[in-house]
């Protein structure tokens, strides 16, 4: 079965360091997701993205967070300057151009730590 | 602010037994929604999707919807101890973008 392909699995950070996390979508998806879950909490939406630009993107996913589809295969999510609060378990999603949440693929995720 | 409420439990039923899971959403034009199970450290996994009022059954699973009352729930028949997780309730805020509930943590004893 195609799977969503994250790494690394769990990075570890200094505080005000740029990170960049790295996903590899289903080869025949179009959508592309980031969820982000701080420990024991709500897992959260943080931005979609389509077409090579941001289709929606929640509050949290302020100036200090960007996507890039940098070549056909991987799809990024880079935090320029990591503060302790960006600790957290982050999760990639795809789905097809016709389906919505019903047909999310997630990661297994990126536990992201900043020290 | 679009709220998913979920009582975090922990929910303890035996083996065998039914498990019970409920959800209310603030948002009276969601659509659609979803059950996710999320066993610790791991992503969420889809169990169920839900549209219309009234009940959903896929095998062991039930979901139920009642848009006049803002809920959905998630019955699991002869629940094993594998379905020891915690259950997200969420929506689709009609772009794309899921809204998640915190979760309630299901604990099925052997």
């Amino acid at each position: 079965e195609p799977e969503v392909t994250q790494t690394p699995s769990h990075q570890v950070t200094q505080m005000g360091q740029e990170v960049i996390l790295r996903c590899v979508p289903i080869s025949n998806h179009l959508y592309f997701y980031w969820y982000r879950q701080i420990l024991g909490q709500k897992v959260e939406f943080l931005v979609s993205f389509y077409n090579n630009e941001i289709s929606e993107k929640s509050e949290i996913f302020d100036d200090q967070f960007s996507v890039e589809r940098p070549d056909g295969s991987n799809f990024t999510l880079k935090i320029r300057s990591t503060k302790l609060e960006d600790s957290a378990m982050y999760f990639c999603a795809s789905s097809e151009l016709d389906r919505g949440p019903d047909g999310y693929t997630f990661g297994s995720g990126t536990r992201l730590t900043v020290v | 602010q679009k709220e998913v409420e979920q009582n975090s439990g922990p929910l303890s039923v035996p083996e065998g037994a039914i498990a019970s899971l409920n959800c209310t959403y603030s948002d009276r034009g969601s659509q659609s929604f979803f059950w996710y199970r999320q066993y610790s450290g791991k992503s969420p996994e889809l169990i169920m999707s839900i549209y219309s009022n009234g009940d959903k059954e896929d095998g062991r699973f039930t979901a139920q919807l009642n848009k006049a009352s803002q809920y959905v729930s998630l019955l699991i028949r002869d629940s094993q101890p594998s379905d020891s997780a915690t259950y997200l309730c969420a929506f689709d805020t009609g772009r794309r973008a899921l809204t998640f509930g915190s979760g309630t943590r299901l604990q099925v004893q052997p």
